[in-house]
């Protein structure tokens, strides 16, 4: 299986909205609504934002949201913040009751 | 709260066997119809799913490592395992044990706090 596909990086200014994209297959993102979402802080653990493709956990911010079309997830990032800056990777559930990752995209916030 | 800790050697020498542990708090492997899963991280990279093991046994690992890799849980220490046999320097990487807080889902809701596994002579 390969890697979903994701921008290498993606900056924005405080206050703007930034969208990252995660494009695969029919075989996993187009297949199910399964698309997660991890944002990741250097030397942290990754943290859940989005599961199911656009649901947010208890506690994450409104101002990130999901969505999908086709073969492509896309994860939205409104009213930027200095502490949005991180590494975000799209993961998905594929047919072959795998998962594969994005290659992850560095968010730097000017 | 779901808690999650990996632990086993920080080195391991090339052609030998990675083992890790993942030891779960707050909840029964057995009791929780879950996916347990493995990933890593290289350093300075993305992250690789490893592979994942169901409650009841079953296991799913990625293809790319699927001739190396063995999960396996051991319900009676509320723990699951990892092993990747004939590591190179390529297996460098912090590794990850991750799980759904629900039941069923399909997504990683709880991590551990990933440990770091050097593959060095």
């Amino acid at each position: 299986q390969s890697a979903l596909t994701q921008p290498a990086s993606v900056s924005g200014s405080p206050g703007q909205s930034i969208t990252i994209s995660c494009t695969g297959t029919s075989s996993d993102v187009g297949s199910y609504n399964l698309v997660s979402w991890y944002q990741q802080h250097p030397g942290k653990a990754p943290k859940l934002i989005i599961y199911e493709g656009s649901k947010r956990p208890s506690g994450v911010s409104n101002r990130f949201s999901g969505s999908k079309s086709g073969n492509t997830a896309s994860l939205t990032i409104s009213g930027l913040q200095a502490e949005d800056e991180a590494d975000y990777y799209c993961c998905s559930y594929t047919s072959s009751n795998t998962w594969v990752f994005g290659g992850g995209t560095k968010l730097t916030v000017l | 709260q779901l808690q999650l800790q990996e632990s086993g050697p920080g080195l391991v020498k090339p052609s030998e066997t990675l083992s890790l542990t993942c030891s779960v708090s707050g909840g029964s492997i057995s009791s929780r119809t879950s996916y347990w899963g493995w990933i890593r991280q290289p350093p300075g990279k993305g992250l690789e799913w490893i592979g994942s093991i169901y409650y009841s046994g079953s296991t799913y690992y990625n293809p790319s490592l699927k001739s190396r890799v063995t999960i396996s849980v051991d319900t009676s220490k509320n723990q699951f395992s990892l092993k990747l046999s004939s590591v190179t320097a390529a297996d460098t990487a912090v590794y990850y044990c991750a799980s759904p807080a629900v039941a069923g889902n399909l997504h990683f809701d709880h991590w551990g706090q990933g440990t770091l596994v050097t593959v060095s002579s």
